[in-house]
């Protein structure tokens, strides 16, 4: 199967400063990816869906704002969360698309925000 | 609206038992459906897929999986259940035809015990 990293794998930050985290697909070119959390025990919910070269598009209830995403390339998606709050700490993975009917993630990244 | 239930939340199995996992899927069309498996602190593993053709999938690990689609159901299944076995399990959902998000399930924790 087609390979996707991700980085960092952990990470842990004070309140207030931003955090990004970078997915890349190794040995494929995804136009479009999807960014997914998942909290402690729960289930992974879509947070946005990004097409490289133009603007993410957010679910309902995420802030745009405070997660940043940038597909500039067909290998390299990075999300920034900003001014991290606790609340925000979570497993966060990337999902390139390759084509509809693979679907490969990345192996995620967790946030603690203190 | 695409949707998907896992009833069980969590479920205990002896070792060398058999297991199945339960899973309904809410979607208008035929729909591509996925099983992984994420253990304790790690990404999504694909056991299985389906999108059409033949309703009973093999997967990895020994896993397979029925579609029925006048049950909406997709359930897994494993005849003989490993301790290595452990781990959250996820039901997804996905829109046929189309570069699409998935939409996943609560999850089904599975224990086994020796």
């Amino acid at each position: 199967g087609a390979v996707v990293s991700q980085h960092p794998s952990w990470v842990i930050c004070k309140s207030g400063t931003s955090v990004k985290i970078e997915c890349r697909s190794l040995d494929f070119q995804a136009t479009t990816m999807f960014w997914y959390r998942q909290f402690p025990k729960q289930s992974l919910m879509l947070m946005a869906t990004s097409n490289e070269g133009s603007k993410a598009t957010y679910e309902q209830g995420v802030e745009k704002d405070k997660f940043l995403i940038n597909h500039a390339s067909l290998t390299l998606s990075t999300l920034t969360v900003t001014s991290a709050h606790p609340e925000d700490s979570s497993f966060y993975i990337c999902n390139p698309l390759w084509a509809y009917n693979e679907q490969f993630f990345g192996p995620g990244t967790r946030l603690t925000v203190l | 609206a695409q949707s998907v239930t896992q009833p069980d939340i969590h479920i205990t199995v002896s070792e060398g038992a058999s297991l199945e996992l339960r899973c309904n899927y809410s979607y208008g069309a035929t729909p591509y459906l996925f099983w992984y498996v994420q253990s304790p602190g790690q990404g999504l593993q694909l056991l299985l897929k389906y999108f059409s053709g033949d309703t009973l999938v093999q997967g990895i690990k020994g896993f397979e999986a029925e579609f029925k689609r006048s049950q909406s159901s997709f359930n897994l299944r494993k005849p003989s259940v490993h301790w290595s076995d452990a781990a959250e399990y996820f039901c997804a959902v996905g829109a046929s035809g189309t570069a699409s998000k998935l939409t996943f399930g609560t999850g089904t924790r599975l224990q086994v015990t020796l």
